[in-house]
């Protein structure tokens, strides 16, 4: 049972304009989630994180938002740029030592 | 700051054969994590391990075992291969570990090493 989904495998858009990514969980105890992203060959990079006591964090072009009572986390891209191409992971903290990760969406963004 | 190393980056193993992957943290990063990543899957969780003990184990068989040794490196091994273990094998570390939350929430932030892509034919 997936705990935490990533409902679109993959994503196109075109450089300079907003990319949305989008994450769904479904257990309420989860209070800290992150996104990272993997290039082919290499290991996830860590992109960003927020807790439940906020609703938004950013770090430059990278702006995370969550939704506690929808159950729902989003990354947006702004602008997206082509070296933003990779496959996206989200993840929770359910609290027992472990991160629970999505399955991944690809983005590609077209120059 | 060096990263999280893997060490070998690739494997071609047999079935039945036994393979032992070895992953170096981050210095002075205490936590380890081990996952598993096959097409369509995600990430699977393998375990964690913290100052050379164990705190939580993934859903995988007892063929998958690892450990943590006293510097913080860590390994995992995975006896009796089949075939649908044919994955990239990723370690992640971190300062304290994916625990309950803290005012510095960064410190248990996971980072990750290249992964071992490992084959079984």
């Amino acid at each position: 049972d997936q705990q935490v989904k990533q409902n679109s495998p993959s994503l196109s858009v075109q450089e300079g304009r907003i990319s949305i990514l989008n994450c769904d969980y479904t257990n309420s105890m989860f209070d800290y989630f992150l996104w990272y992203k993997k290039y082919p060959a290499e290991g996830p990079t860590f992109l960003i994180s927020i807790s439940s006591i906020k609703d938004k964090n950013e770090d430059g072009r990278f702006t995370v938002f969550l939704n506690k009572s929808a159950k729902h986390l989003s990354l947006h891209i702004v602008p997206s740029q082509p070296g933003d191409s990779a496959v996206y992971f989200c993840a929770a903290n359910p609290g027992t030592y472990k991160y629970i990760f999505g399955t991944g969406t690809r983005l590609k963004v077209l120059a | 700051k060096a990263g999280v190393t893997q060490t070998p980056r690739y494997l071609i193993k047999t079935r039945g054969q036994q393979v032992t992957l070895s992953c170096s943290p981050i210095s002075g990063h205490r936590s380890v994590s081990w996952y598993q990543q096959t097409p369509g899957q995600g990430l699977q969780f393998l375990f964690e391990y913290f100052s050379e003990t164990q705190r939580n184990k993934g859903n995988f068989p007892g063929r998958f075992s690892g450990r943590q040794f006293s510097n913080s490196r860590s390994e995992m091994n995975v006896s009796t291969l089949e075939l649908g273990d044919s994955a990239l094998y990723l370690c992640a570390s971190s300062l304290v570990g994916p625990r309950i939350r803290l005012p510095r929430a960064e410190e248990e932030t996971q980072y990750f090493g290249p992964g071992t892509r490992l084959l079984v034919l």
